[in-house]
């Protein structure tokens, strides 16, 4: 069975400074992987996804993840942060792209 | 905008009470999914609906039940409601292996 950890569960940071919120996942068999956000009252918004080929993925709002199979991480990254990026952000594993594990979460917030 | 709609957006119920919780996608996907999001954690899946029928199950005991109808809309059902079932409920369709989250519904149990 796949599982997820955060390992932070809250990160603060100043507006416009780079930040990176990390994510290891634990499965025996291929994996997918995904990064979530949520505002205040809202759902999910899927910010980026590794499904196969290059390590690197793009996503939206600027931020990007590297898929590392040896390290088991999929970290999450932006170059530098806005007030409006302050949110909770989930890291998602799953062996079918059906049934998804989700972390515990990670609250980022920017300060000015 | 997902286009995946739920209602209510609140309940508020009593211990040992039902409750049915709805889901409707405009594009109509035929793959739907329930989870559950306590306070301060991550979602945890509940269940799977394909072509109204079940198609995987987390941790989640029997009085946790669902419906999919023919439009693809679907009903999360608990029954003899607990305390701890207060959290946010999400359902989530599936297109060409994204997930789609609704804004879900927030439960309270008193």
């Amino acid at each position: 069975a796949q599982s997820v950890t955060q390992l932070d569960s809250q990160v603060p940071v100043f507006e416009e400074a780079p930040v990176e919120l990390r994510c290891n996942y634990s499965s025996s068999v291929s994996v997918y992987l995904f990064w979530y956000v949520q505002y205040p009252n809202q759902g999910l918004q899927l910010l980026l996804k590794y499904l196969s080929g290059s390590t690197l993925v793009k996503g939206i709002n600027g931020f990007e993840a590297e898929f590392n199979k040896s390290q088991t991480s999929f970290h999450l990254r932006k170059p530098s942060v806005h007030i409006s990026d302050t949110a909770e952000y989930f890291c998602a594993v799953s062996d079918s792209r059906d049934d998804m594990r989700f972390g515990a979460g990670t609250r980022l917030t920017v300060k000015p | 905008e997902t286009g995946v709609t739920q209602s209510p957006t609140h309940l508020i119920k009593t211990r040992g009470q039902q409750v049915t919780l709805r889901c409707s996608s405009q594009s109509g996907h035929n793959t739907v999914s329930w989870y559950q999001q306590a306070l301060g954690q991550g979602p945890q899946f509940i269940f799977q609906y394909y072509r109204e029928e079940e198609n995987g199950r987390g941790n989640f005991p029997p009085r946790f039940s669902g419906l999919q109808f023919p439009n693809y809309s679907s009903e999360l059902n608990v029954n003899a409601l607990e305390l701890d079932d207060s959290a946010l409920y999400l359902c989530a369709t599936l297109d060409r292996g994204e997930q789609y989250f609704g804004p879900g519904t927030r439960l309270t149990v008193t």
